[in-house]
């Protein structure tokens, strides 16, 4: 069975900290690898593709270990509005098509 | 704009009456997919369609049918068999079988309370 492993939380952190979380999963052929932010009662929205490279996208990086089969992602500076829930995706090949499986998410709290 | 559009946003049905929950895509997309979420918990799949007239069965299908009539179009059906049906569902598309990087696009869910 596929697994995709996320510290639940709550990161509680200040205005202006960096804050990183980390996802592991179990298939080891995974194929690609997303970040998506869902608010409170809302529906999940991408936030940035993971590529084996690591990647950049202003205040958010998100990498990929292979080797250790993890994701990161390090928000810097954070906001406010960066208060959300972050689900880790897992995109494993079946039968010809992508099928995703998701973590069950970090909850992230900024205060003032 | 292109999105996907789920309605209704609420829904209320009595325990042991079957619920058909839409899902609508303009994207042009391949696949589409359904998940139902509980609190405090991630996305599980229901099913999955990855072209007109096929889907195939997720983690999670027992007590619900779709179909796939039109690329548009894949609604799905709670049926009675559920057990415990009332959860958050969420129906997502994405453009390509074999791309890599073939991010899911939601639509905004709808919340089914069965009494």
């Amino acid at each position: 069975r596929k697994e995709v492993e996320q510290d639940p939380g709550p990161f509680n952190v200040p205005e202006g900290a960096t804050v990183a979380f980390n996802c592991t999963y179990s298939n080891s052929a995974s194929q690609s690898f997303f970040w998506y932010r869902q608010d409170c009662r809302k529906e999940p929205k991408l936030l940035m593709s993971v590529y084996s490279s690591g990647n950049e996208d202003g205040r958010f990086t998100a990498q990929l270990n292979r080797a250790s089969q993890y994701i990161s992602l390090l928000i810097r500076d954070s906001k406010l509005s960066d208060s959300a829930t972050y689900l880790c995706v897992v995109n494993d090949l079946q039968g010809g098509s992508y099928i995703p499986t998701f973590g069950r998410g970090t909850s992230l709290i900024v205060h003032p | 704009d292109g999105g996907i559009t789920q309605s209704p946003k609420y829904l209320f049905r009595k325990e042991g009456q079957n619920v058909t929950l839409s899902c609508e895509q303009n994207l042009n997309h391949d696949a589409m997919y359904w998940y139902r979420q509980d609190p405090g918990q991630g996305l599980r799949l229901i099913y999955y369609s990855q072209i007109v007239n096929d889907f195939q069965k997720g983690d999670i299908a027992e007590g619900y049918s779709v179909s796939r009539e039109k690329k548009e179009s894949f609604p799905l059906t709670v049926t009675s068999a559920q057990k415990n049906p009332t959860a958050f569902y969420l129906c997502a598309s994405s453009s390509f079988r074999l791309a890599e990087n073939n991010e899911q696009f939601f639509g905004p869910g709808t919340r089914l309370t069965v009494l």
